[in-house]
């Protein structure tokens, strides 16, 4: 069992919906835990970063942890043709020197 | 700001041909780096990381070797490339061990061995 399960997808919706991404984990030492946008042929950049559990918002993306659940989300509002992307969740333990990363989930928004 | 450079950005070698990528950070002091390898449709794979100057850590036994001469310098390295070596190589670096920091990630090398 990988330590971060990511549903590869691919997942397509219209314009205007909103999205869920979703990331399970098996290490319940995990405190940090992040979201990255990979755009086609580029570098991930970092989307959201959270500590622990909760919510946080950044404009029209939100960012849920369930530590009991061993379950995080991505929400994106009002998804435009721009949110195109490859979602990687991301995730460490207090002090760990090394990221462990789902395999990521290839998101298409249509105009 | 920091900024963190990666050359070149693309590169098609013969199998069998010696590599060498380039990942270089701008603004920091003593990061933390990473080598990562990207293959079509697939997650992260971390080959390597550095805590500092000619402090390696290999996570994946390969025919690819890093190596980290100057402290905002890291060098990926093969004497004789595979088939299998093809893939999307990123960087990424830390800020160092305060136990908050995240990854930031260079544009990568897109390598292809034909």
């Amino acid at each position: 069992q990988k330590e971060v399960e990511q549903d590869p997808g691919p997942l397509s919706v219209p314009e205007g919906a909103i999205v869920s991404l979703n990331c399970t984990y098996s290490n319940s030492a995990f405190q940090y835990f992040m979201w990255y946008r990979q755009y086609s042929r580029k570098g991930p950049e970092l989307l959201m970063y959270t500590y622990s559990s909760g919510n946080k918002e950044d404009g029209r993306f939100t960012a849920q942890v369930d530590k009991s659940s061993k379950y995080i989300s991505l929400f994106i509002r009002d998804s435009q043709p721009s949110d195109s992307a490859t979602y990687l969740c991301a995730m460490r333990h207090q002090g760990a020197q090394k990221l462990v990363f789902g395999q990521g989930t290839r998101l298409t928004i249509n105009p | 700001s920091q900024t963190i450079h990666q050359w070149p950005a693309t590169l098609v070698q013969p199998v069998g041909s010696p590599l060498s990528l380039e990942c270089t950070v701008e603004g920091t002091s003593n990061p933390n780096l990473y080598w990562y390898r990207q293959a079509a449709g697939r997650g992260l794979q971390l080959l390597f990381y550095s805590v500092g100057i000619g402090q390696i850590s290999s996570e994946v036994p390969q025919n690819l070797s890093a190596s980290r001469p100057q402290d905002r310098q890291f060098i990926l390295s093969s004497k004789k490339l595979l088939l299998s070596d093809s893939g999307f190589y990123l960087c990424a670096w830390t800020s160092g061990t305060s136990g908050t920091d995240t990854q930031y990630f260079g544009p990568g090398t897109r390598l292809t061995v034909l």
